[in-house]
């Protein structure tokens, strides 16, 4: 099993903050990371998908960056708003066990107008 | 466009009460995935079938059994139905390869008593 593993476990922040959170995975064996946003009463929706070393994707003011040989990916949030407010979940494919992906316990993020 | 559909979205049972929740979808993806979720766990991948008659357990099966007659619906079984099985239950599904992005359905909330 993949052991995925995000930091912090929650996070407070004022609108307009950006703030970055973390996921770390084994180096070895990695083939996968993905980043999903959760929000409250509502199903975990895809964000970034990224396979190579240095992928760097974004989205609006949501970014991402990849280091597979560390085992690290971080995602970035420039200029919170309130709707922001979510768990961010990471989640890892390892090895030949494409069909299984392992997610992280989630950041939670709370934006405070 | 239904995605991915569960059914039934909520569920009372007695402990030692049997039943199956149902997981369909219509986008033709190889890769199917049940998850539990607990407050403090994050999202733990219980059984996952990577296409038709083929499936396998993760981290969390004991309790659970799963099939994948076709490649649409990867029903979730529960045998002899635990407290400790109360739990709101996603099922996901993606494209073959780890860097599909998974797709969920909208949860179901089991409680069992």
């Amino acid at each position: 099993i993949l052991n995925v593993e995000q930091s912090p476990q929650s996070l407070h922040v004022q609108e307009g903050d950006s703030t970055n959170f973390t996921c770390s995975f084994p180096s070895s064996n990695f083939y996968a990371l993905h980043w999903y946003r959760w929000e409250t009463a509502k199903s975990p929706e895809a964000l970034f998908v990224m396979t190579l070393n240095g992928d760097e994707k974004k989205k609006g003011r949501i970014s991402a960056t990849l280091n597979t040989k560390e085992g690290y990916s971080y995602l970035y949030i420039k200029g919170s708003q309130p709707e922001d407010s979510a768990t961010y979940l990471c989640a890892g494919a390892g090895g030949t066990s494409y069909g299984k992906l392992t997610f992280g316990q989630g950041t939670i993020l709370t934006v405070h107008p | 466009n239904a995605g991915v559909t569960q059914t039934p979205k909520f569920q009372v049972l007695k402990t030692g009460q049997s039943m199956t929740l149902q997981c369909a979808q219509d986008m033709n993806h190889e890769y199917m995935s049940w998850y539990r979720q607990d407050p403090g766990m994050g999202l733990r991948l219980i059984h996952y079938s990577v296409g038709a008659g083929i499936t396998d357990q993760g981290e969390v099966p004991n309790g659970y059994n799963v099939s994948r007659s076709t490649t649409e619906d990867f029903p979730l079984r529960l045998l002899s139905a635990a407290p400790s099985q109360t739990s709101v239950y996603f099922c996901a599904s993606r494209g073959e390869g780890g860097n599909q992005p998974q797709h969920f359905g909208d949860g179901t909330r089991l409680s069992i008593l």
